[in-house]
């Protein structure tokens, strides 16, 4: 059974800081993983989707990484900002069919 | 233009009633989904549609009962409405069931309240 575990869950850092957010999945057989960002009271964003034959995927201020072998993925944020206070979600297809698995999100602060 | 869009966004009434939410994607998307979110936040899967048919019942109770009137929406009807039933549920579509590139697209949810 696919468990997806986000460490930290919370994270409250000074604006300029360079961030690793970290998500540990228990079954490796996975085609992609997604990270999505959900602002309080508001629906989830999709910031990057990570395919399983990929090391890594970036956008912008953010980059994230995806060991398959290690059931590890991380997304890095550069230069954070403010408005990148959110909850970040991390989630897998299991098997690659029908449906998400997500782990718990990490809460992050940026205080300016 | 809202990909994924769902209504209504808050929906507050007593215990026992029916309710409905509706959920609509522009995408062309194939694949459908329901997610609830309890008040820990954490997301769970409770319906998946491909093509207008069921194909994943996540031992949700049959008091919830999906309807796809076409590919393009799923909603969501709800008999008999329980407290525990408050949730934020959320819609969301994919262009397949699997594979590769199965990006997932969210609506901005429904705040339910059983009072």
């Amino acid at each position: 059974k696919q468990e997806v575990t986000q460490i930290p869950a919370a994270l409250s850092v000074p604006e300029g800081e360079n961030l690793v957010l970290n998500c540990s999945f228990t079954d490796s057989a996975i085609y992609n993983l997604q990270w999505f960002r959900q602002d309080p009271g508001k629906g989830l964003t999709s910031l990057l989707l990570i395919q399983s034959s990929q090391r890594e995927q970036t956008s912008g201020r953010l980059n994230a990484s995806l060991d398959k072998s290690s059931g590890r993925s991380t997304l890095y944020i550069a230069a954070s900002q403010p408005g990148d206070s959110a909850t970040y979600l991390c989630a897998v297809p299991p098997g690659g069919y029908n449906k998400l698995i997500f782990g718990a999100g990490t809460r992050l602060a940026v205080h300016p | 233009d809202t990909a994924v869009s769902q209504t209504p966004k808050y929906l507050v009434t007593q215990m026992g009633n029916d309710k409905s939410i509706k959920c609509e994607q522009n995408l062309g998307h194939d694949t459908m989904y329901w997610y609830k979110q309890d008040s820990k936040k954490f997301l769970k899967i409770m319906f998946s549609y491909n093509n207008k048919e069921l194909i994943i019942n996540e031992t949700v109770p049959n008091r919830f009962s999906p309807k796809s009137p076409d590919k393009a929406h799923l909603n969501l009807h709800i008999n008999s409405l329980e407290l525990g039933d408050s949730a934020v549920y959320f819609c969301a579509s994919s262009p397949r069931t699997g594979g590769l590139n199965t990006e997932a697209f969210f609506g901005q949810g429904t705040r339910l309240t059983v009072v």
